[in-house]
């Protein structure tokens, strides 16, 4: 099972860019990573996946480096209303032979 | 614009009762996962089904939890008897095999028993 390990919480300010971190030192070949973001009283958001290298939309980057023990998830210029729970997850889309495990997550604080 | 829907959005319960958690998943998808939150143990997953099919719910308490799907547009959730630990969130997802890492959640169900 492919764990991951995400700083439990983050403070930034408004109009910062942040990168947050995630380890996955037992990822397996066939694995994408894949980031969710949570805000209070309502369900995970899909944000971004990628296998490799950089994969960017209009949410947020997703840096992966060559050996892929570990993932970046950038946001540019934070908001207030990026205030959320991060949640990193790594495993086999189409043959997901591993519990989808999302962890602690990583509590972004974004102020003023 | 496309979403899956939750019913009850909140429920209130006393110890021992039945209660049922409905999942209506997005229109043509074709996996539905249920997830539990609680401040303790964070987001688990309770059971996944594909093609109306139970894969995985090896996470749920088998002697009071059961999960089906009747049809492909109606997922429940059944907890009998309830006891005040499964005081929680309950979410809903649903998505597409192939692609089982992008999962669009409800806003949930929120429990509590008494």
């Amino acid at each position: 099972l492919a764990k991951t390990t995400q700083p439990i919480s983050m403070d930034s300010y408004e109009g910062q860019e942040v990168n947050i971190t995630c380890s996955h030192n037992n990822i397996a070949t066939n694995d994408y990573i894949t980031w969710y973001q949570q805000f209070p009283s309502q369900g995970p958001r899909f944000i971004i996946q990628g296998y490799k290298t950089k994969v960017t939309n209009e949410v947020a980057s997703l840096f992966i480096p060559a050996d892929r023990k570990s993932s970046t998830l950038s946001l540019p210029r934070v908001s207030l209303s990026d205030t959320a729970v991060y949640y990193c997850l790594v495993g086999d889309p189409v043959y997901n032979f591993n519990k989808f495990y999302f962890g602690s997550g990583t509590k972004l604080n974004v102020k003023p | 614009d496309a979403r899956v829907t939750q019913t009850p959005r909140h429920k209130v319960t006393e110890m021992g009762q039945e209660v049922t958690m409905r999942c209506q998943p997005i229109l043509g998808h074709n996996t539905v996962f249920w997830y539990r939150q609680t401040m303790m143990q964070g987001l688990e997953l309770l059971a996944y089904f594909r093609n109306r099919a139970p894969l995985d719910d090896s996470g749920m308490p088998k002697d009071r939890f059961s999960a089906e799907m009747p049809d492909a547009t109606l997922a429940t959730l059944k907890i009998q008897p309830s006891e005040p630990r499964d005081s929680a969130v309950y979410f809903c997802a649903s998505g597409l095999s192939g692609l089982l890492y992008i999962q669009y959640f409800g806003a949930g169900t929120r429990l509590s028993v008494l």
